[in-house]
């Protein structure tokens, strides 16, 4: 059974960039959500995805948008960085009504 | 809304000694919880969950986790820690079973010492 894979594992951008941060959800599961991680912090929930629609979004402006592919792999994109968005970025995957989320390495961003 | 506390961002046990890592809960409605943990430049790991069945908790690699409804507690525990228990531990909620957002502690870096 294949986890949860994410890329690319490291990120350097700089300040005003576009950056699409990628993840390929387990064998079997339909649902993803994405989490930002700061540096000595709890993971924070970004927004998740069941079968390519956004279902839920946690407190983060319009400029951190998703999509959710047939494949249920999924995309996370930022526009226009600040440095604030410095952070490990995880996907985490479920199959919607019965299990809980399972985690990739994530992505860490740094922003220059 | 949900969220959870997590008491003590530092904990130091001896090998061999019990873990004890706490977690406290506030939802208005019945809870999932949760208890992940994180390996350096990992990410997270789930070691067990609670969804309503029995109330005390037993998940992967020795750890284990009562629900306390009267004291809205969800603590970790461990009878005998090991040195690759070393991580830093997060305690969650959600509203449903694990597919609405989970919100997380600021989580507790657990030491061992040899």
């Amino acid at each position: 059974e294949t986890g949860v894979t994410q890329s690319p594992t490291h990120l350097i951008k700089t300040r005003g960039q576009q950056v699409t941060l990628r993840c390929s959800s387990q064998s079997g599961h339909n649902t993803v959500s994405w989490y930002q991680q700061a540096l000595g912090q709890g993971p924070q929930f970004i927004f998740q995805y069941y079968r390519e629609e956004e279902n839920g979004r946690g407190n983060f402006p319009p400029r951190f948008s998703g999509l959710q592919f047939p494949n249920y792999s999924s995309e996370l994109n930022v526009n226009a960085l600040e440095l604030d968005d410095s952070a490990l970025y995880l996907c985490a995957s479920s199959f919607s009504g019965n299990q809980p989320q399972h985690f990739g390495d994530g992505t860490r961003l740094s922003i220059l | 809304a949900q969220s959870v506390t997590q008491l003590g961002s530092h904990v130091s046990v001896s090998e061999g000694a019990l873990v004890l890592l706490r977690c406290n809960y506030s939802s208005s409605v019945p809870p999932y919880l949760f208890w992940y943990v994180q390996y350096p430049n990992q990410g997270l790991q789930l070691l067990l969950k609670y969804t309503s069945a029995a109330t005390l908790v037993k998940g992967i690699n020795g750890f284990e986790a009562e629900f306390k409804k009267s004291e809205t507690s969800f603590h970790l525990t461990k009878p005998s820690a090991h040195m690759s228990d070393a991580a830093e531990y997060f305690c969650a909620v959600s509203d449903r079973f694990g597919n609405e957002k989970l919100t997380f502690g600021t989580g507790t870096r657990l030491t061992i010492i040899p």
